[in-house]
């Protein structure tokens, strides 16, 4: 089955600094993914559509400039956070629509953010 | 109006129950419907998906569609403490077999299985 691989799983880091996650399509080309935030007990909200060689879409109300995305390859999305500050800890997952699985959503196993 | 409205729970039923999940959406062009589970710090996963009216069964889960009442709900029969988890309700506007729209979530579903 398709597989879609996050990292890193966690990661703390200091107000101020950036810090990038990737999300990688192991067995299939993606030439779209999903980058979603949840905040706890809250719901998945989607950030931006990452679209291969070509800018993110971004959702309203998320900053473009403070969530990086590049999609460079088929099989690789990175998400930066930069600049982090407390309010960006977050759980983000990254998503992927598999060609051989009609509109089935494929999720890494997310990426939990701490920032001290 | 929220787009995909859930029940937060959480939702209490007896081992070897029946679990009923229940989720409505606002907009109408909604074609396809998803039904993930959530371990507490986990990503989801797929557990059924329908898109047509009526029911759609896959072992111990039924997923049911009404697109006129614009409801969709998931049955779990012979409940089991493993499947005590967050249950996501997802609609997107794309046709199955196509497009590339991220999802719209519900905020979820807290079921608690007792033993």
């Amino acid at each position: 089955g398709a597989v879609v691989s996050q990292h890193p799983s966690r990661v703390i880091c200091k107000s101020g600094t950036s810090v990038k996650i990737e999300c990688r399509s192991l067995d299939f080309q993606a030439t779209t993914m999903f980058w979603y935030r949840q905040f706890p007990k809250q719901s998945l909200m989607l950030m931006a559509t990452s679209n291969e060689g070509s800018k993110a879409t971004y959702e309203q109300g998320v900053e473009k400039d403070k969530f990086l995305i590049n999609h460079a390859s088929l099989t690789l999305s990175t998400l930066t956070v930069t600049s982090a500050h407390p309010e960006d800890s977050s759980f983000y997952i990254c998503s992927a629509y598999s060609r051989s699985g009609a509109n089935v959503l494929t999720f890494g196993a997310g990426s939990r953010l701490t920032v001290l | 109006q929220k787009e995909v409205e859930q029940n937060s729970g959480p939702l209490s039923v007896p081992e070897g129950a029946i679990a009923s999940l229940n989720c409505t959406y606002s907009d109408r062009v909604s074609q396809s419907f998803f039904w993930y589970r959530q371990y507490s710090g986990k990503s989801p996963e797929l557990i059924m998906s329908i898109y047509s009216n009526g029911d759609k069964e896959d072992g111990r889960f039924t997923a049911q569609l009404n697109k006129a009442s614009q409801y969709v709900s998931l049955l779990i029969r012979d409940s089991q403490p493993s499947d005590s988890a967050t249950y996501l309700c997802a609609v997107n506007k794309r046709e199955s077999g196509g497009g590339a729209d991220g999802l719209t979530f519900g905020k979820g579903t807290h079921l608690i299985i007792q033993p």
